[in-house]
């Protein structure tokens, strides 16, 4: 079984751009979370999303957004980027049964 | 915000001692969970204990959970240098807030 796929690997985009990171889950999965990962703030949630709906939203500003389209395949958005906003960014899929499976994550740098 | 807090914050041991790594949350919880990240990359899931267990094994792992306590350790057995890695415990409240909160995790350096 394939595991979580996030593409792409490394990102290095300037300030006030926007960026989107894509994360495909395992098989069968229906839902996905998105982490950001700092050394200063450490790993934070993003959000989650089931079944192409958002059922869960961490304290992030409205510049992250995401989606998730009917094959459960996710997406996350940044916009007008910020030189904070460099990070290690992680995709799980999870299930009820067997918890969550990470992504190798994007590490986007902004400069 | 984190609701795992490990310690130690870093553990240096030689290479077939034992890692004990202790890690306690706030709230009620559903599940705790311990992932394993290599300098930077994803993270692996190594073991989840739900909040009606105690103990569990898997391999050189052992997990125990005390809720009363709110607190878990990771024994790691028999360490090897491939052990070497930054640790996280994660809590799951469960239910519509499922979601994992993370630990600032251990470095563990294990001295071949």
């Amino acid at each position: 079984k394939a595991g979580v796929t996030q593409t792409p690997r490394y990102l290095i985009k300037t300030r006030g751009q926007q960026v989107t990171l894509s994360c495909s889950p395992i098989s069968g999965h229906r839902s996905v979370s998105w982490y950001q990962q700092t050394p200063g703030q450490g790993l934070q949630f993003l959000f989650e999303y089931f079944s192409e709906t958002q059922r869960n939203k961490g304290n992030f500003p409205g510049r992250f957004s995401g989606r998730q389209f009917s094959n459960s395949r996710s997406e996350m958005n940044v916009s007008t980027l910020e030189l904070g906003d460099s990070a290690l960014y992680l995709c799980a899929s999870s299930t009820q049964a067997y918890g969550y499976t990470f992504g190798s994550g994007t590490r986007l740098t902004v400069v | 915000s984190q609701q795992g807090e490990e310690d130690p914050q870093a553990l240096s041991i030689q290479e077939g001692e034992n890692a004990t790594m202790n890690c306690s949350y706030k709230t009620s919880i559903n599940n705790l969970q311990w992932y394993r990240q290599n300098s930077g990359r994803g993270l692996v899931h190594l073991i989840l204990i739900r909040s009606n267990e105690r103990e569990k094994h898997s391999g050189r792992l052992r997990v125990t959970l005390d809720t009363s306590k709110k607190s878990s350790s990771l024994l790691i057995t028999a360490s090897r240098a491939a052990d070497t890695a930054s640790y996280f415990c994660a809590t799951d409240e469960g239910g519509a807030n499922s979601k994992l909160t993370f630990g600032k995790g251990i470095t563990l350096s294990v001295r071949p």
